[in-house]
C-alpha cells in the first residue's frame, strides 16, 4: 500500500502564482488534514476534512482553500502565493475516533518556496 | 479552544541519560493523545498513542508516556537514550472537534 501520498514533492512559485497541492490516501479513511511546518513554530493546521464533501478551517486557514470531492483525495488550493507561504506542506490522514484506531498517517510533505 | 504546549524546545543529552519531554494540553472534554516524532528529512511517525485505559502508554523504541488527567499533562519519557533517537518530537490532542493539533515540537540531540 502506498499510505498517504503527496504530490509534488517540491515547487517553487513566483509570488501571485497559484497552484494545488495534491493528497491521496489509499487507506480508506474518514479523516484528512493540511499542515504547515514551520521552523520553531511545529505543525499547524491549515484545513481539514471529517469526510467526503465536507471541509472545515484549522488554525492558519487564510490564504488556503481546500477541496474533498472523493473521500481518497484532499486538494489545497494557494490562489495568490505569498512569500509568508513558504513553507513544508504535510497531508494526514486517519479512521475517526469511534474505531478506537485514532492515529494519523502522514505523507511525506511537500516544500513550497515562494519567491 | 484547543491547544498543546512543549515547554522544552531543544534537550541535549548524552547517551545512555534519561528523558522527559513535557508536554501540556488544554481542552476540556475527552481527548486523544499522541507523541509523533521526525526523524531529519522525514515524516512524522507515531511513537505512542492514548484514548482510554492505563494512563501509562508504551510505545516503540523504548519510549512511554504518562496521562495525567488531573494536570492536564503527557509526558514523554525514555529511560536511556541512543544516538539514533535524535529527531524532533510533536506531542499533538484531538478532542471532540476532530481537530488534531500540534505542540511546538522538541529538538532532541543525543551525544554519542
Amino acid at each position: 500500500n502506498a499510505g498517504v501520498t503527496q504530490t509534488p514533492k517540491f515547487r517553487v512559485l513566483k509570488t501571485g502564482q497559484s497552484m494545488t497541492l495534491l493528497c491521496a490516501q489509499d487507506m480508506n479513511h474518514e479523516y484528512m488534514y493540511w499542515y504547515r511546518q514551520d521552523p520553531g513554530m511545529g505543525l499547524r493546521l491549515i484545513h481539514y476534512s471529517v469526510g467526503e464533501g465536507t471541509t472545515a478551517k484549522g488554525e492558519v486557514p487564510d490564504g488556503y482553500n481546500v477541496s474533498r470531492l472523493k473521500k481518497q483525495n484532499f486538494l489545497l488550493g494557494l490562489e495568490s502565493a505569498a512569500p509568508s507561504q513558504t513553507s513544508v506542506y504535510f497531508c494526514a490522514s486517519s479512521p475517526p475516533p469511534l474505531d478506537g484506531y485514532t492515529e494519523a498517517f502522514f505523507g511525506q510533505g511537500t516544500r513550497l518556496t515562494v519567491v | 479552544a484547543q491547544s498543546v504546549s512543549q515547554h522544552n524546545h531543544h534537550v541535549i543529552l548524552s547517551e545512555a541519560a534519561s528523558l522527559e519531554l513535557g508536554c501540556n494540553y488544554s481542552y476540556g472534554g475527552t481527548v486523544n493523545l499522541f507523541w509523533y516524532v521526525q526523524y531529519p528529512g522525514q515524516h512524522l511517525q507515531l511513537l505512542l498513542k492514548y484514548f482510554s485505559g492505563d494512563p501509562l502508554v508504551k510505545g516503540i523504541k523504548g519510549f512511554e508516556a504518562e496521562f495525567i488527567k488531573s494536570k492536564f499533562s503527557f509526558n514523554l519519557r525514555k529511560p536511556s537514550v541512543q544516538w539514533s533517537d535524535t529527531a524532533e518530537y510533536f506531542c499533538a490532542v484531538r478532542g471532540a472537534t476532530n481537530k488534531l493539533i500540534f505542540g511546538t515540537g522538541t529538538l532532541l540531540a543525543v551525544q554519542p
